[in-house]
């Protein structure tokens, strides 16, 4: 079966503009995370989907949000974009919540921020 | 809070070479263990895992076991090959129960194998 696909797979933006980034995950998974990752901080946990709704967040600041559609596919969305979240974002799907389960992960969308 | 240490690299091999890299953790409860590859270009993708103390992991010649007394979960592989090049990543969740705050991520190790 498909695997996760995250689109788009690269992406330019400048300063202080917003951008949306988007995950399907493989079919009959309802669990969606979303992490960043760079070469200075390494890969960290930005949030968790479970059935359209959030269930936990990592620790960055609120211009970071995202939501889950009914067909579990998500979204996530960084406003007034700062140099520094110039990143890989990968998302992970799993079939159930929580981190016990196997999570799958996309190739990522790499943002870069001029 | 959770941490997760891994030596960074780059650590470079000789094909058919032992492969250690250690990784320990910090986690109150009683975390899962992971070990990620991401090869270049791609995402992560889950090479093996533990879920309590004394379990071994295994895939593809990997293994891992979950020491509790010594919280590591280093990843060996006896004889490894050109292509196992790679970042590996060891990973922890649920150390508080249920999951919560996802994966807690090492900074990975760059594994280079020369022929």
């Amino acid at each position: 079966k498909a695997g996760v696909t995250q689109t788009p797979r690269y992406l330019i933006k400048t300063r202080g503009q917003q951008v949306t980034l988007s995950c399907s995950p493989i079919s009959g998974h309802r669990s969606v995370s979303w992490y960043q990752q760079t070469p200075g901080q390494g890969l960290q946990f930005l949030f968790e989907y479970f059935s359209e709704t959030q269930r936990n967040k990592g620790n960055f600041p609120g211009r970071f949000s995202g939501r889950q559609f009914s067909n579990s596919r998500s979204e996530m969305n960084v406003s007034t974009l700062e140099l520094g979240d110039s990143a890989l974002y990968l998302c992970a799907s799993s079939w159930w919540k929580g981190g016990n389960t196997e999570a799958f992960f996309g190739q990522g969308t790499r943002l870069t921020v001029v | 809070g959770d941490s997760v240490t891994q030596m960074e690299g780059p650590v470079t091999l000789s094909e058919e070479a032992f492969l250690t890299i250690n990784c320990t953790y910090t986690a109150t409860g009683y975390p899962s263990l992971f070990w990620y590859v991401q090869y270049p270009g791609e995402g992560l993708q889950l090479l093996l895992k533990a879920t309590k103390a004394d379990d071994k992991g295994s895939n593809k010649g990997f293994e891992a076991t979950y020491r509790k007394e010594t919280t590591s979960f280093h990843l060996e592989k006896g004889s490894v090959q050109v292509s196992d090049s790679a970042v590996y990543f060891c990973a922890l969740s649920g150390a508080s129960g249920g999951g919560a705050d996802g994966l807690t991520f090492g900074k990975g190790t760059h594994l280079i194998i020369q022929p």
